[in-house]
Parts: structure tokens; sequence; C-alpha cells
């Protein structure tokens, strides 16, 4: 059974504070992995990443993927109360079906 | 541009009833999934069509269908509701079958079964 396990489940820091949000996957056909941001409906959309190693960054949010150890993790640097949110993980299958199978999210809660 | 468009935002339903819900994509894009997120848990795959054809099913009973137009728009509609239908349902659109230009989420529709 395809899985998806993001850790912590909830977290919360001060504002400025460095945060790592961990994501760690089992699944068969393997496509991409994909981070997103649920603050109250809409998930939206940080990052894609296909290639281990390569760095994805965008202001101070960066994400990097581990293909052989099956994992990816989100850093967010001098965190802001905007940043408050539900950070969800999600891998791409492939194979004719292109599903996108979720983690339970981390819960991030920024203090002023 | 206009993003991904759901309707209705909000639904109160009896358990037994039906209901469908409505999605139009991002125009362009031609691929529409369906997604179920209870509270506290990750988004859950349910359908996935593009152009015109399922081409993924979740692990969701028969009371779950969908469809999709000719103009790309969606349906979903879930028959015999129980309690546990209660959930954010979300709707997707991609440019393509495969996510390669990302997957963009609409802002759901909130379905209450009592």
């Amino acid at each position: 059974e395809d899985k998806v396990v993001q850790s912590p489940l909830s977290l919360v820091v001060h504002e400025g504070d460095t945060v790592t949000l961990n994501c760690s996957y089992e699944v068969t056909n393997f496509r991409s992995l994909l981070w997103y941001k649920q603050e109250k409906k809409a998930p939206t959309f940080l990052f894609m990443l296909t290639s281990s190693g390569i760095e994805k960054k965008s202001g101070r949010l960066s994400s990097i993927l581990d293909k052989k150890e099956l994992f990816s993790i989100l850093n967010i640097t001098a965190t802001q109360t905007g940043d408050s949110a539900v950070y969800l993980c999600a891998v791409e299958l492939g194979a004719g079906s292109y599903q996108l199978t979720f983690g339970k999210g981390t819960k991030l809660s920024v203090i002023p | 541009d206009a993003g991904v468009t759901q309707s209705p935002t909000h639904l109160i339903k009896t358990r037994g009833q039906h209901v469908t819900l409505r999605c139009s994509p991002i125009s362009g894009h031609k691929s529409v999934s369906w997604y179920q997120q209870v509270l506290g848990q990750g988004p859950q795959f349910i359908f996935q069509y593009y152009e015109k054809e399922e081409r993924g099913r979740g692990n969701f009973p028969d009371r779950f269908s969908a469809r999709q137009f000719p103009n790309y728009s969606s349906e979903l509609n879930v028959n015999a509701l129980l309690l546990g239908d209660s959930a954010l349902y979300l709707c997707a659109s991609s440019l393509f079958g495969q996510g390669a230009g990302g997957y963009t989420f609409g802002s759901g529709t909130r379905l209450t079964v009592v």
C-alpha cells in the first residue's frame, strides 16, 4: 500500500525561527513529490520535486528530495505569522493514473 | 485568469440523500481530479478524469461517481449519503493527465451530512 508520512504532525515556533518539515514515502511508480500550503481550504502549490539532490527555493522556503532514502524536507527560514498553515506533502504516482497520495500534513503555528 | 471554480461552497444534506458537486478547471486544463479531505487528514484521491475518460479511481464505494463534460468541467455525485461522507471535497485541475505543470486546487465544497 502506498504511504506518505509527515512529521511532526504539529509544530509551534516563534517568529524568526527556522523550521524543517519532513516527508517520507513508500510508493510504487513514483513520479514526483509535491509540497502544498493549506491555510483555509484550497491547498496552494509550493514545490514539485522530481530529481534527487536538487534544491528548489522560493523566497524563505526551500525543499529537497532524496530518492535513495525516500524522503523530502521543506525548510522555512525566518518564519512569519503568515506562515501559519498546514503543510501537505504529496507523492504523484505514475503509470496511467496520475493520482496524488497525501500525508496527513504538518500544522505549523508561528507565534509573535 | 479564473482559477479552479467549485460549487457550491457549502452544503448540508440528510443521510440517504444524494449530492452533486461541480468543478470548472482552469481554462486549457484537460484533467480534473477529485479528493476528499476529512478534518485533520490529508486529501484522499477519489477520481481522475482526462479528456472525458476516467483514468483513475481511488478506494471509494460505488456510491461515488463522476463524469467530465466536453468543456472539461466535472461533476462528482455521491448517492445514499452517510454521516462519514461529511468532508471537504477538493477538485484539482492539471494541463495533462500527469501533473507536469502542477495540480491547482479549488477552494472546495464543504459537505455536512446530518
